[in-house]
């Protein structure tokens, strides 16, 4: 079993359309969770992080994390072309160092 | 965030040859890590590099083949030894952000290895 899971896509929205990220993760312990973007040919780039229960927001993007069914999520409000990429969702276990990574999302918003 | 560079960028090396990527960082940190990114895939953990000692690898990376050095705060090297073509990747190092977030990781551009 993959400790985080991400459906690989691609997920097609239209420009201006809310875009949903799911991830869920095996670790009942994990304590914290991130969401990078990788644009094709770059490196990650941390985009959000989460750790309690419940929604977080920062600008056009909310965070949402329920522990109980051991579920991340990420939702892209106004959706732009330049939101296209390949979204990965980390998770940070009991180990304070070590991160696992899933597959990613891969996005497209079309104009 | 802190600022990383990765030296080469990317390069094209031979069956059974040897290269060594450096990782530099504008800023002492704790922990720095190197992974790996399959086309097409996630990223991989290989292993984590604390300065002073010796580096901890993850199941299926061994340190023969790929020997780490973190002889500072602000800088470690990875080496990909005796490569075969399915070490084609691409290399990253990260490192956390440890004194100005809790324990985020940011990421250096990566270095594009293909191995003929």
């Amino acid at each position: 079993q993959k400790e985080v899971e991400q459906n690989s896509g691609p997920l097609s929205v239209p420009e201006g359309a809310i875009a949903s990220l799911n991830c869920t993760y095996s670790d009942r312990g994990s304590q914290s969770f991130f969401w990078y973007r990788q644009y094709s040919g770059k490196s990650p780039e941390l985009i959000m992080f989460i750790y309690s229960n419940g929604d977080k927001e920062d600008g056009r993007f909310t965070a949402q994390l329920n522990k109980a069914s051991q579920y991340v999520s990420l939702l892209i409000r106004d959706s732009q072309p330049s939101d296209s990429a390949t979204y990965l969702c980390a998770v940070n276990p009991y180990n304070f160092n070590k991160f696992y990574f899933g597959s990613g999302t891969k996005l497209n918003v079309k104009p | 965030s802190a600022v990383i560079s990765q030296k080469p960028s990317r390069d094209i090396c031979q069956r059974g040859t040897s290269l060594t990527i450096q990782c530099q960082v504008d800023s002492q940190v704790t922990m720095m890590f190197w992974y790996r990114q399959q086309p097409g895939q996630s990223l991989t953990l290989i292993a984590t590099a604390n300065q002073g000692s010796e580096a901890t690898y993850e199941s299926g990376f061994v340190i023969d083949k790929f020997p780490i050095s973190r002889p500072n705060l602000t800088f470690s090297t990875l080496t990909v030894s005796n490569m075969s073509p399915e070490d084609s990747s691409i290399y990253l190092c990260s490192v956390d952000g440890a004194g100005v977030t809790y324990n985020e990781q940011f990421f250096g551009p990566g270095t594009r290895l293909t191995v003929l």
